[in-house]
């Protein structure tokens, strides 16, 4: 079964409207960290906001904001204002703690969503 | 300026070849590792490593290998075995830790001839 599930494959926004995309995820694991990333046609992963599980509020950077619903599982992306140079895939990601407390902490990614940006 | 270096951004390799695929970190990171992106789809995990002189094998690590001699180098050999190696590389680099984002590089681009 996929830990990271993104379900919409593309979407189309409006510049200066907010928008949502996606993300539910998988884990039995009590603590976890919840990640977007915003790939740019150059290539490059840029970090964009982190939610770790237990955190009591939903994180905001700037124009990003997380909606995350615990009992859902779901971490969705809040854009607002929606500028042209937000046109990228978005990639949600998410890092489950080891359970013997050594071992890696590498990120587990969804397919992401690609975003465009209409004038 | 602290960040990840990729060499090269275009890389071509002929049948039955390996080739090496640079990744250079001065931001003083304990973990490295290397994911691949095919089109259409999320990152996979090939190799990471937490320290120096140790690494794991990830999700698809066959027909790749890794080294880590040096803190602030962690380069990835396509050998000839990987029969599919047409994808974009990235490399990344994070703080040990649980909530830690990664870092990632430019990438490369790996096309068969």
């Amino acid at each position: 079964a996929q830990k990271i599930t993104q379900t919409q494959p593309g979407m189309f926004v409006q510049e200066k409207e907010a928008v949502t995309l996606d993300c539910t995820y998988d884990t039995s694991d009590p603590s976890y960290g919840l990640f977007w990333y915003k790939q740019p046609s150059s290539g490059e992963m840029i970090f964009l906001i982190y939610q770790g599980s237990y955190d009591q509020q939903n994180a905001t950077e700037g124009r990003y904001s997380l909606n995350f619903q615990k009992a859902r599982k779901s971490a969705n992306l809040v854009i607002s204002a929606s500028q042209l140079g937000d046109s990228a895939m978005y990639f949600c990601a998410m890092r489950e703690l080891p359970h013997s407390g050594a071992g890696s902490y590498q990120l587990t990614f969804g397919k992401g969503t690609k975003l465009s940006v209409i004038p | 300026d602290g960040g990840i270096t990729q060499s090269p951004k275009y890389l071509f390799r002929k049948e039955g070849q390996n080739v090496t695929l640079s990744c250079e970190q001065n931001l003083n990171h304990d973990a490295m590792y290397w994911y691949r992106q095919d089109p259409g789809q999320g990152l996979r995990l090939i190799y990471y490593s937490q320290i120096v002189n140790d690494f794991q094998k990830g999700d698809i690590a066959e027909g790749y290998s890794v080294s880590r001699e040096k803190k602030e180098s962690f380069p990835l050999t396509v050998t000839s075995a990987q029969k599919n190696p047409t994808a974009f590389y990235l490399c990344a680099s994070s703080i040990q830790g649980s909530n830690e984002k990664l870092f990632f590089g430019s990438g490369t681009q790996l096309s068969v001839l």
